[in-house]
């Protein structure tokens, strides 16, 4: 069964400043998708950005980036310039062949003014 | 592109009542999922269809959650004989092809009293 690990239940950072949220995850399987996504308190979640696990090239959103170190089961959300709308739990997310997403914990991200 | 629709936003029931809720996927989407989220967890996988078909279900839909997806389009959940542990948001998701990415209702809370 696919494992998804958030060691870090909760970060902090500096308005402008960057933050890496990190993500490991356990699988068997060779081609899946990773994920993170956003939940701000009492609202929807909301996809952040996307990996296809065949691609080397790290994914990139704007002022989100990843780390995807497929060797190592690794898949880590650098967000820069934060904003205080960045404040939110962030979930990372593991989708192998059969389209069941398994979530990690969560990492509550709080954005200092 | 109207979102996906979950419907209702609350739903309060003593023990032992049956409930339904009910979710209206992005009307192109032809995988379904519906999750269980309990405060500071991530969402736990409970179904997923292809269109009206029911693909997988997670252990932890006991023989009291029934899920369909009549014609392919909406999909309801039903809870019979509603437990207290059943108390969660129950969140729906949609998406298109393989490894697309999920996007997510806004979640019926359910609470027992």
């Amino acid at each position: 069964a696919q494992t998804v690990t958030q060691s870090q239940p909760e970060m902090s950072v500096q308005e402008a400043e960057t933050v890496t949220l990190s993500c490991t995850y356990d699988t068997s399987e060779s081609d899946y998708y990773l994920f993170w996504y956003k939940q701000p308190p009492s609202r929807q979640m909301i996809l952040v950005i996307r990996q296809e696990a065949y691609k080397q090239q790290n994914a990139t959103e704007n002022r989100f980036s990843v780390n995807f170190q497929k060797a190592a089961k690794s898949f880590s959300l650098k967000i820069s310039d934060s904003q205080l709308g960045d404040a939110a739990m962030y979930f990372c997310a593991y989708s192998g062949g059969y389209q069941k997403v398994t979530f990690g914990t969560g990492t509550k991200l709080q954005v200092i003014p | 592109d109207t979102g996906v629709s979950q419907d209702p936003r609350h739903k309060i029931t003593k023990r032992g009542q049956n409930v339904t809720f009910r979710c209206d996927p992005i009307s192109e989407h032809n995988r379904l999922y519906w999750y269980r989220q309990t405060l500071g967890q991530g969402p736990e996988f409970l179904t997923y269809f292809q269109n009206e078909a029911q693909l997988e279900k997670s252990r932890l839909l006991s023989d009291r959650f029934s899920a369909e997806r009549p014609k392919g389009s909406f999909s309801t959940l039903e809870i019979q004989r509603t437990e207290q542990g059943d108390s969660a948001m129950y969140l729906c998701a949609s998406s298109l092809g393989q490894g697309g990415p999920q996007h997510f209702g806004d979640g019926t809370r359910l609470s027992i009293l």
